[in-house]
């Protein structure tokens, strides 16, 4: 297996443009999960999805983002419009629902907004 | 809340020096304990984790934590640190009765070893 994966790598952009950060994860696993992590704050839990279904996002910062997951094999994270303070690396992971559940991590959407 | 406390913010050592990293949960109930290891630029990697049994856990590249329940703890030790260790650690608690899957991570503790 690929592993998660999230796309792009790297995005940069300008502020009050629409950024959307993108995520497959590992095929099976039934539970996905969007972080955020900053210097400042460390990783953030944003959201997560359980069979395709937002379980908690509690954790998303505000209207500006927000989340989907149409389908068990992609999400996207959608910051609308972006503004300077959401640059950060974002990671997105995935676990299977069942046994000893770790949560697998994809290499992250380093953003930077200007 | 629940919570994971991770005491050592930044922790520098040279090399072969023994290393351990401190972790404490807020949760009286049973867990599941993970230490993930993120190296400069790239994304977090497991470690090592506890569900049940035995309290010493090894893990990958001479790792181990040990479980204390009556205190809260989860520390992560290594006899003999590398430069290539030189990475930021995160301990991560699930609660076992919720079934969600979800973690709650410490801080992160940064660690740099001097070759």
């Amino acid at each position: 297996d690929a592993g998660v994966i999230q796309s792009p790598r790297h995005e940069v952009t300008e502020m009050g443009q629409e950024v959307t950060l993108r995520c497959k994860p590992i095929s099976g696993h039934d539970y996905l999960f969007w972080y955020r992590q900053t210097m400042m704050r460390g990783l953030e839990l944003l959201i997560y999805f359980n069979n395709n279904v937002p379980i908690d996002d509690s954790g998303m910062p505000e209207d500006r983002f927000s989340a989907k997951m149409p389908n068990a094999s992609f999400s996207t994270l959608k910051i609308q419009p972006s503004e300077p303070r959401d640059s950060a690396v974002y990671f997105c992971a995935s676990s299977p629902n069942r046994g000893r559940n770790e949560q697998f991590f994809g290499p992250g959407t380093r953003l930077t907004v200007l | 809340a629940q919570s994971v406390s991770q005491h050592n913010h930044h922790v520098i050592l040279s090399e072969a020096a023994s290393l351990e990293l401190g972790c404490n949960y807020s949760y009286g109930g049973t867990v599941n304990l993970f230490w993930y290891v993120q190296y400069p630029g790239q994304h977090l990697q497991l470690l090592l984790k506890y569900f049940s049994g035995d309290p010493l856990v090894k893990g990958i590249k001479g790792f181990e934590a040990e479980f204390i329940k009556s205190k809260f703890s989860f520390n992560l030790r290594k006899p003999s640190v590398q430069w290539s260790d030189t990475a930021e650690y995160f301990c991560a608690v699930r609660l076992s009765s919720s079934n969600t899957g979800k973690l709650i991570f410490g801080q992160g503790t940064t660690l740099q070893v001097k070759p």
